[in-house]
């Protein structure tokens, strides 16, 4: 089991550039997560997904992210365009109903 | 609606002494809650989880929680603490049982230890 994989592992960018954010949850888990984690405001949900499908994504701050599930085993986390208050390290997380969540080593994103 | 608490920003204590990590939650329903671990520029590690069975929950690297109830925390210790625990600590809950409306995050506790 090689875990929940984010990649990359780092990214910077230029404001005003598309950033995409990509995560392979564990194999079997039906449970999908995004959070982000600033200094400032610790860590928060962004968005989550069952079965693909997603359920609450009432954490995106604002219409520049979008995240997208097309099949069980893929999620991206777009930003466009980037801003650099989205400078962050965004974790993905999965779980399967009844058992306990595995994040992945995160992406720290850098908006210059 | 939940929320979790915790009530210290940084704890320092010296190689060898006890830990107290303190946490207090706050749920509408009956909650899970774990505590989660970061070293710097890593991922998040589980070091335990409270589930309603047993109150007193041992994890990891010697740490333990205890669910108090009538108090509403779940207090991360550790009898002698290591300079490899210095890191950031996390409370965190979660409807029991249920994925469905993710995890809480406190805002962390970052732990120092002296040598």
């Amino acid at each position: 089991d090689a875990g929940v994989i984010q990649s990359p592992r780092h990214e910077v960018t230029e404001m005003g550039q598309e950033v995409t954010l990509r995560c392979k949850p564990i194999s079997g888990h039906d449970y999908l997560f995004w959070y982000r984690q600033t200094m400032m405001r610790g860590l928060e949900l962004l968005i989550y997904f069952n079965n693909n499908v997603p359920i609450d994504d009432s954490g995106m701050p604002e219409d520049r992210f979008s995240a997208k599930m097309p099949n069980a085993s893929f999620s991206t986390l777009k930003i466009q365009p980037s801003e650099p208050r989205d400078s962050a390290v965004y974790f993905c997380a999965s779980r399967r109903m009844g058992l306990g969540y595995t994040f992945g080593s995160g992406t720290r994103l850098t908006v210059v | 609606a939940q929320s979790v608490t915790q009530l210290d920003s940084h704890v320092s204590v010296s190689e060898g002494t006890p830990v107290l990590l303190r946490c207090n939650y706050s749920s509408s329903y009956s909650p899970s809650l774990f505590w989660y671990v970061q070293h710097p520029n890593k991922g998040l590690q589980l070091l335990l989880k409270y589930t309603s069975a047993a109150t007193l929950v041992k994890g990891i690297n010697g740490f333990e929680a205890e669910f108090k109830k009538s108090e509403t925390s779940f207090h991360l210790t550790k009898p002698s603490a290591h300079m490899s625990d210095a890191a950031e600590y996390f409370c965190v809950v979660s409807r029991a049982g249920g994925g469905a409306d993710g995890l809480t995050f406190g805002k962390g506790t970052h732990l120092i230890i002296q040598p």
